[in-house]
């Protein structure tokens, strides 16, 4: 069964809504999760490193004020996507591992679209 | 970046057949590479993986073959089977990355019956 757990599976909203993105690893701690952003038909960018405890680390070109992570929790990370535009529609993913040398377990996605 | 934005190549291969993918890795300091397969509309599924101290690992139905000389990945499939159709990711990792995960570009795999 799904050990990363995500939800919204898909959003629709109008521009300049916030949007909240919950990740949550389900039978084991992550002190570390990732979210990634997936345009169709390419592979998967990693946005930001999300720390408990601690401030996520972001991927260079990424606004860390437009997409605010907390992960207050071992087992949930959220991912906020600040008065979403149009240009933000895409497909987002997190991703979380029981240590650094094991897979990562992925969520199933949320399709953000904005109008 | 660590991934590029191009579009996947496609294998198109008939049903009960083996299929092979192919991914040329970037860094010869990764040491955890790892095999996924994302369905239409969900988040990449763990197949399987291999450490650098290994040429070859096999699981059910899968084999990954590593060729550290080269930094060539494979990934082959028995008996292909039209549940197979995705797309197929390489991803390794570094040790010295902050044990993030670095994305091959993806190739569509198509199962005809």
């Amino acid at each position: 069964g799904a050990v990363v757990s995500q939800h919204p599976s898909r959003v629709i909203c109008k521009s300049g809504t916030s949007v909240k993105i919950e990740c949550r690893s389900l039978d084991f701690q992550a002190t570390t999760m990732f979210w990634y952003r997936q345009f169709p038909k390419q592979s998967l960018m990693l946005m930001a490193t999300s720390n408990e405890g601690s401030k996520a680390t972001y991927e260079q070109g990424v606004e860390k004020d437009k997409f605010l992570i907390n992960h207050a929790s071992l087992t949930l990370s959220t991912l906020t996507v600040t008065s979403a535009h149009p240009e933000d529609s895409s497909f987002y993913i997190c991703s979380a591992g029981r240590r650094s040398n094991q897979p990562q377990h992925f969520g199933d996605g949320t399709r953000l679209s904005i109008l | 970046g660590e991934s590029v934005g191009l579009h996947l190549p496609t294998l198109s291969v008939q049903e009960g057949d083996n299929s092979i993918i192919n991914c040329a890795y970037s860094n010869s300091a990764s040491d955890y590479f790892i095999w996924y397969k994302q369905e239409s509309g969900k988040g990449p599924q763990f197949i399987i993986d291999i450490r650098s101290n290994m040429d070859k690992r096999q699981g059910q139905r899968v084999t990954v073959l590593l060729n550290k000389t080269v930094k060539h990945l494979s990934l082959q499939i028995a008996a292909t089977q039209p549940g197979d159709s995705a797309v197929y990711f390489c991803a390794e990792i570094s040790a010295g990355n902050n044990r993030k995960l670095i994305w091959g570009l993806g190739t569509s795999l198509a199962v005809n019956p």
